[in-house]
């Protein structure tokens, strides 16, 4: 699978559009985009997945670029409780489902 | 969504023994579990894949015989810890795919024990 890339932390203030990028520059065709986040010491929450097409759901926008080297995650309007972090991951459909981690971004949203 | 329990949630115990931890998926059918281990201030490292009714596959590094994997149910996996050291405390996460569906491409977490060996 596909190695991916994340700055380790970055700020938002409540209420602003947390953006948090992720590099994943070796991704090949039928590589999906995955996004889960951890908050302190519990298991990591979905958020939102993708192939090529920007995808939105209730929790976050992600916005894939046209030659899928790199993705944003978006949370639209962030809150005390996005704080967490945020892991980007590029696995292949069907490859018994296999989650490797990166190393994430810590997001900290401040009041 | 899914949801997958994990049983205890902390754990001490003394140097030698074996901890058992359970991984249930509560409200479907988990054809395939992950066992993933977690130090301090570090991200998620896979430890194994388990399959149900076959025996688990071990990712590069991961001892077998120390970390035992039992899935013997569609909705239960176990990992015992064997012969617990101090260097063993870390945090287990479990998580659980579901059977076919529209679920079939998520990974459902649980968790997490807390592992401490004295």
């Amino acid at each position: 699978d596909a190695k991916t890339t994340q700055p380790p932390s970055m700020d938002c203030a409540e209420g602003r559009a947390a953006n948090l990028p992720c590099n994943h520059s070796t991704i090949s065709g039928n590589e999906y985009v995955y996004w889960y986040r951890q908050i302190h010491s519990q298991g990591p929450q979905y958020i939102i997945h993708g192939l090529k097409n920007n995808e939105t759901n209730e929790m976050a926008s992600l916005i894939i670029t046209e030659d899928r080297k790199s993705s944003t995650l978006i949370l639209p309007h962030a809150t005390l409780r996005d704080t967490a972090v945020y892991y980007c991951i590029v696995r292949l459909l069907y490859n018994f489902n296999k989650f490797y981690f990166g190393s994430g971004t810590k997001l900290n949203v401040k009041p | 969504g899914a949801v997958v329990s994990q049983h205890p949630s902390r754990v001490i115990c003394k140097s030698g023994t074996s901890v058992k931890i359970e991984c249930r998926s509560l409200d479907f059918q988990a054809t395939t579990m992950f066992w993933y281990r977690q130090f301090p201030k570090q991200s998620l490292m896979l430890m194994a894949t388990s399959n149900e009714g076959s025996k688990a596959t071990y990712e590069q590094g991961v001892e077998k015989d120390k970390f035992l994997i039992n899935h013997a149910s569609l909705t239960l996996s176990t990992l015992t810890v064997t012969s617990a050291h101090p260097e063993d405390s870390s945090f287990y996460i479990c998580s659980a795919t579901q059977f076919g569906g529209a679920g079939y491409n998520e990974q459902f977490f649980g968790p997490g024990t807390r592992l401490t060996v004295l």
